[in-house]
């Protein structure tokens, strides 16, 4: 069955802190990996998009890895801001144009 | 980047009546489309695939007469729940793709 799981569920870190969000999937066939940060009450945002070959791929503060071996995924937050604080959500992709397969989340607070 | 639009960002109406929530995707073309729905604390269920010029296509569960899908353009899928209940208060969100999946800002539905 095409998985996608996250941990850990829920995360509190002080501002300025580093942290680390996982992803690990069960997905095949598969054609990248994404992670999007969804503001309470909105539309998800992509950070990254990752496919086979990458291995690390950064945006700002944002660094995600791929292991398409071991078929997991990371997502480091680089000196947390307030702003950080939202729910990142990782997302496989079997093939172009195909629904994605939804992880649950991991809601991160960022707190002063 | 690419940006998709939602109509309207929330809305609130009584049991029975209809809704219809409007995606376009702003500054490309897209020939499909996602609605997703997403319950609180939940991640983004997929409801239906818009293909533009077809029928769109259901997931298991979603009834496809009380969530009537219509993708007249390449710019604009439409998604109205026929005969609104108070369980189908949720934030709809759409998607289209362009290289990658882009999400709209989400429409919040309360149904008295």
């Amino acid at each position: 069955k095409n998985q996608v799981e996250q941990s850990p569920q829920s995360l509190i870190i002080l501002e300025g802190k580093n942290c680390t969000l996982q992803c690990n999937y069960t997905v095949s066939p598969f054609s990248n990996l994404r992670w999007y940060k969804q503001d309470t009450g909105r539309g998800p945002v992509s950070l990254t998009i990752m496919t086979f070959s990458e291995n690390t791929k950064s945006n700002g503060r944002y660094t995600a890895t791929l292991d398409a071996d071991t078929k997991q995924s990371s997502l480091h937050i680089t000196a947390s801001q307030l702003s950080d604080s939202a729910s990142y959500i990782c997302v496989v992709s079997q093939e172009a144009g195909t629904a994605l397969i939804f992880g649950k989340g991991t809601t991160l607070s960022v707190s002063s | 980047g690419a940006v998709v639009s939602q109509h309207p960002s929330r809305v609130i109406c009584k049991s029975g009546t209809s809704v219809k929530i409007e995606c376009r995707s702003l500054d490309f073309q897209a020939t499909t489309m996602f609605w997703y729905r997403q319950f609180p604390k939940q991640s983004l269920m997929l409801m239906a695939t818009s293909n533009e010029g077809s029928k769109a296509t259901y997931e298991q569960g979603v009834e496809k007469d009380k969530f009537l899908i219509n993708h007249a353009s390449l710019t604009l899928s439409t998604l109205t729940v026929t005969s609104a209940h108070p369980e189908d208060s949720s934030f709809y969100i759409c998607s289209a793709t362009l290289e990658t999946q882009y999400f709209g800002p989400g429409t919040r539905l309360l149904v008295l």
